[in-house]
């Protein structure tokens, strides 16, 4: 079985400060690692994903996220936020495995871009 | 191409009443999941179809949730008889994935349905 810990429940940060959202999984088999966005009453909305091949995979709005296999994590990272990054971000692990795609999720982390 | 559609969006009832939410998925998927995400925590799998059969309902609450998809397109979840527990958001998400598909299919998830048992 799989689980995702999330140890930052929220995280205040400054308009154009770097930001770092933590991520740790635990899984006996190999995994697909994802992170997902959560704006105010919308549904979830896929950031990026890591499949396989490069451990460095990066969103359209500027958003990273580093696959580290021997620490079990998988951090989303941005360099400068804006006030639109205001939203909930959830962590989830899925098996990489042909006959499941369950997704295990964290309990989140809001993300607050203060002014 | 329209997304996943979920209905009602707000519902406000008392305990021990009986609700039903309605999903509709993007056409051709199909997939189909429901997730409970109470505040505070991730959402959790319910129920997932494949067209219309139950490939997984291991975390459903059986003795009062229930859910169909008769015709392998729309899905309705039930809740009878309701608890305050159960106050949550009920996400419905579908992938495309057909019989005999390998590999990673992304999951599309509808704006949600926000449940309050009073």
């Amino acid at each position: 079985a799989q689980s995702v810990t999330q140890l930052d429940s929220q995280v205040p940060v400054f308009e154009e400060a770097p930001v770092e959202l933590r991520c740790n999984y635990s899984s006996s088999v190999s995994v697909y690692l994802f992170w997902y966005v959560q704006y105010p009453n919308q549904g979830l909305q896929l950031l990026l994903k890591y499949l396989s091949g490069s451990t460095l995979v990066e969103s359209i709005n500027g958003f990273e996220a580093e696959f580290n296999k021997s620490q079990t994590s998988f951090h989303l990272r941005k360099p400068s936020v804006h006030i639109s990054d205001t939203a909930e971000y959830f962590c989830a692990v899925s098996a990489a495995s042909y006959n499941t795609d369950k997704l295990i999720f964290g309990t989140g982390t809001r993300l607050q871009v203060f002014p | 191409e329209a997304g996943v559609a979920q209905s009602p969006r707000y519902k406000i009832i008392e305990k021990r009443q009986s609700v039903a939410f309605w999903c509709n998925p993007i056409s051709g998927h199909a997939t189909l999941y429901w997730y409970q995400q109470i505040l505070g925590q991730g959402p959790k799998l319910l129920i997932q179809f494949q067209n219309n059969g139950v490939v997984d309902d291991s975390q459903l609450p059986k003795d009062r949730f229930s859910a169909e998809r008769l015709k392998g397109v729309d899905s309705t979840l039930k809740i009878q008889p309701a608890k305050l527990e159960d106050s949550a958001v009920y996400l419905c998400a579908s992938m495309v994935r057909l019989a005999g598909d390998v590999g990673y299919n992304e999951q599309f998830f509808g704006p949600g349905t926000r449940l309050t048992v009073l």
